[in-house]
């Protein structure tokens, strides 16, 4: 299977603690993005990399959240500190560069439950 | 600040109906328009994608049209199935290589 990969798929975690995401886009993709989901609500977006440079940051994106990718490869979200409001599912997404139409290509997500 | 509505949130059907879903956004100046498939507990499958100049996408029984002058898309579902019950969503592109704005979807249900 070629298409975005996530991990792990849920996550169950106590408030306070930190816990890490991980995203492998198709290959060749060189851009990634990651989105956060609520219950019920449409995707928001966090955050974009072309290549290993994170070009924007949405407000969503406190202190407590990094992204990085640092070959250009997969990449990895971050979140320290974690709240009962974090809890959301987490979806990547990748795009190409050459011939770009800006369609994104969507992992299956990860399910992060603060208790 | 984009920002897209749908309309209706939640629509049931009988199986066999052709059925509209709706989807609006407050600035035309947009990259692209996708529509995207949902089921629960999963990711996003992406169904139809529009250029800005483009008026229409057509894939099997889906068939997408964007009217960017009245910040406008609709996406006809043809013969429905109960197969097609998901969240539909739909999201607007700002340039190639910028976030896309969603809307907050229609959860469809089509009844055998």
């Amino acid at each position: 299977d070629t298409g975005v990969s996530q991990d792990p798929r849920h996550k169950i975690t106590k408030r306070g603690q930190n816990v890490t995401f991980r995203c492998d886009p198709i290959s060749e993709h060189n851009r990634l993005y990651w989105y956060r989901q609520t219950l019920g609500q449409g995707p928001e977006f966090l955050t974009y990399f072309q290549n290993e440079a994170q070009l924007e940051k949405s407000r969503l994106l406190s202190d407590r959240f990094s992204a990085e990718r640092p070959k250009g490869s997969f990449s990895t979200l971050e979140i320290q500190r974690t709240e009962q409001g974090d809890s959301a599912m987490y979806l990547c997404a990748s795009s190409p560069d050459r011939g770009n139409t800006g369609e994104l290509f969507f992992g299956e997500g990860s399910r992060l439950t603060v208790l | 600040k984009q920002e897209v509505t749908q309309i209706p949130a939640a629509l049931s059907v009988p199986e066999g109906e052709n059925l509209v879903l709706n989807c609006s956004f407050t600035d035309s100046a947009i990259y692209n328009l996708q529509w995207f498939r949902q089921d629960p507990g999963k990711g996003l499958t992406s169904l139809l994608l529009i250029q800005s100049s483009q008026r229409e996408q057509t894939s099997g029984r889906l068939n997408a049209s964007l009217d960017k002058s009245s910040g406008r898309s609709t996406l006809y579902i043809a013969a429905s199935q109960p197969g097609d019950s998901a969240t539909y969503l739909c999201a607007v592109g700002g340039d190639s290589g910028s976030r896309l704005t969603f809307g907050e979807g229609t959860q469809l249900t089509v009844n055998p």
